[in-house]
């Protein structure tokens, strides 16, 4: 059983639509990161997330940690082909000793 | 954040043989962490590397497989041994800064032959 799901898998959008992608888990965290990885290189950090029910914004990226602090949601508005990657949840990284990813949503943006 | 050159960024290597990738660190830290990271998949954590200590190995790999130094606060290394096709992945390194999370390397991409 993974610690972390995201969903969906796969999202295929053009450039101009909305969308949201889920982090979810059935353990509780104190934190929460996004990352965001294009091809060839390292993941980078989005955003942090700490408190429940907290909502915090990068530009066109909500970023919303649930309630009770066990999913999380990004809602990308009017979605440009740069934000074309692989999005990936974690746990800060002050979790116990699991540094771990959630397998991720891959989307693609097409112009 | 830390700043975090890894090399080679990429490499073909022929089975049986043995890759040593590097890691260099602007800064010192505590725990340095290594993924790999199979075509169109997530991130899985491989070992990490404290320094002065052994590296903890996650279930699935082995230290005769994956050998890690760490000699100092900066630098580290990972060996992938007597490879073959199923090594073929993209390794990165990174390190963590808490709260500011994350930081990795470019990675590796290493294709077996």
């Amino acid at each position: 059983t993974q610690l972390l799901e995201q969903s969906p898998q796969f999202l295929s959008i053009q450039e101009g639509e909305n969308l949201t992608v889920y982090c979810n888990s059935s353990s509780v965290f104190s934190s929460l990161q996004w990352y965001r990885q294009e091809p060839g290189e390292g993941p980078v950090l989005l955003v942090t997330v700490v408190t429940g029910g907290e909502v915090k914004k990068l530009k066109r990226l909500t970023f919303q940690f649930g309630d009770a602090r066990k999913d999380s949601s990004l809602h990308i508005t009017a979605a440009q082909p740069g934000d074309t990657g692989l999005y990936l949840c974690a746990p800060g990284a002050n979790y116990g000793q699991n540094f771990v990813f959630g397998p991720g949503t891959r989307l693609s943006v097409l112009p | 954040s830390a700043v975090i050159s890894q090399k080679p960024s990429r490499d073909i290597c022929q089975r049986g043989t043995s890759l040593t990738i590097q890691c260099q660190v602007d800064s010192q830290v505590t725990m340095m962490f290594w993924y790999r990271q199979q075509p169109g998949q997530s991130l899985t954590l491989i070992a990490t590397a404290n320094q002065g200590s052994e590296a903890t190995y996650e279930s699935g790999f082995v230290i005769d497989k994956f050998p890690i130094s760490r000699p100092n606060l900066t630098f580290s290394t990972l060996t992938v041994s007597n490879m073959s096709p199923e090594d073929s992945s993209i390794y990165l390194c990174s390190v963590t800064w808490g709260y500011a999370g994350y930081t990795f390397g470019s990675g590796t991409r290493l294709t077996v032959v």
